[in-house]
């Protein structure tokens, strides 16, 4: 079964530092987004891209980060000056169509995430 | 994008069948409905996503009345494995949207 795959699983950043999280999407997909989990929270949106551009984002998602495709494989997901409130699990998903729905199938496949730690 | 209810959380035992319901009023004609599942520290992975009546996969089925407003998710014979938090998303390619919203979740809890 294809595979999401996130690097790195865990990144202790000191606040204020930059960090880039890294995802690897499915091949044929064409959609791809970021979302974070903080310690027994809820699964927040951040930001969905298609077509080498940010389709939408959340108010999560300001100044601070950026996401970008640099080559025909990587999705990427910076953030300029890391906060300690920047601390959650990253996680990246792709998908064949929008609302991640592509006939009677897969929705979004997610990755396993990054456990992001900034002290 | 519709709202989604779902209960907090449920207990269940070991080789038993277990139903969450979630109600969607909301729900556009063009949205599909569509469960995860998530682990502790994992990514939510997809269980099973359907429109109208029954699907079945060989995870679970999912229920959906003809009115669409709310879905079943039958997990059957539960195993200690299955403790996860269970998600329910509605949403479809012309929802006008680009994202899911994830609202809390079921967390359901498989005793011995």
């Amino acid at each position: 079964e294809p595979e999401v795959t996130q690097t790195p699983s865990h990144q202790v950043t000191q606040m204020g530092q930059e960090v880039i999280l890294r995802c690897v999407p499915i091949s044929n997909h064409l959609y791809f987004y970021w979302y974070r989990q903080i310690l027994g929270q809820k699964v927040e949106f951040l930001v969905s891209f298609y077509n080498n551009e940010i389709s939408e984002k959340s108010e999560i998602f300001d100044d601070q980060f950026s996401v970008e495709r640099p080559d025909g494989s990587n999705f990427t997901l910076k953030i300029r000056s890391t906060k300690l409130e920047d601390s959650a699990m990253y996680f990246c998903a792709s998908s064949e169509e929008t609302g991640g729905y592509r006939g009677y199938s897969y929705g979004y496949t997610f990755g396993s995430g990054t456990r992001l730690t900034v002290v | 994008l519709a709202k989604t209810t779902q209960p907090i959380s449920m207990d269940s035992y070991e080789g038993q069948e277990v139903n969450i319901t979630c109600s969607h009023n909301n729900i556009a004609t063009n949205d599909y409905i569509t469960w995860y599942q998530q682990f502790p520290s994992q990514g939510p992975r997809f269980i099973i996503q359907g429109y109208k009546t029954k699907v079945t996969n060989e995870v679970a089925s999912l229920f959906i009345p003809a009115d669409r407003k709310s879905s079943t998710l039958s997990l059957p014979r539960v195993s200690l494995s299955d403790t996860a938090v269970y998600y329910c998303l509605v949403g479809g390619p012309t929802s006008g949207t680009y994202k899911y919203i994830f609202g809390t979740g079921t967390r359901l809890k498989v005793l011995a």
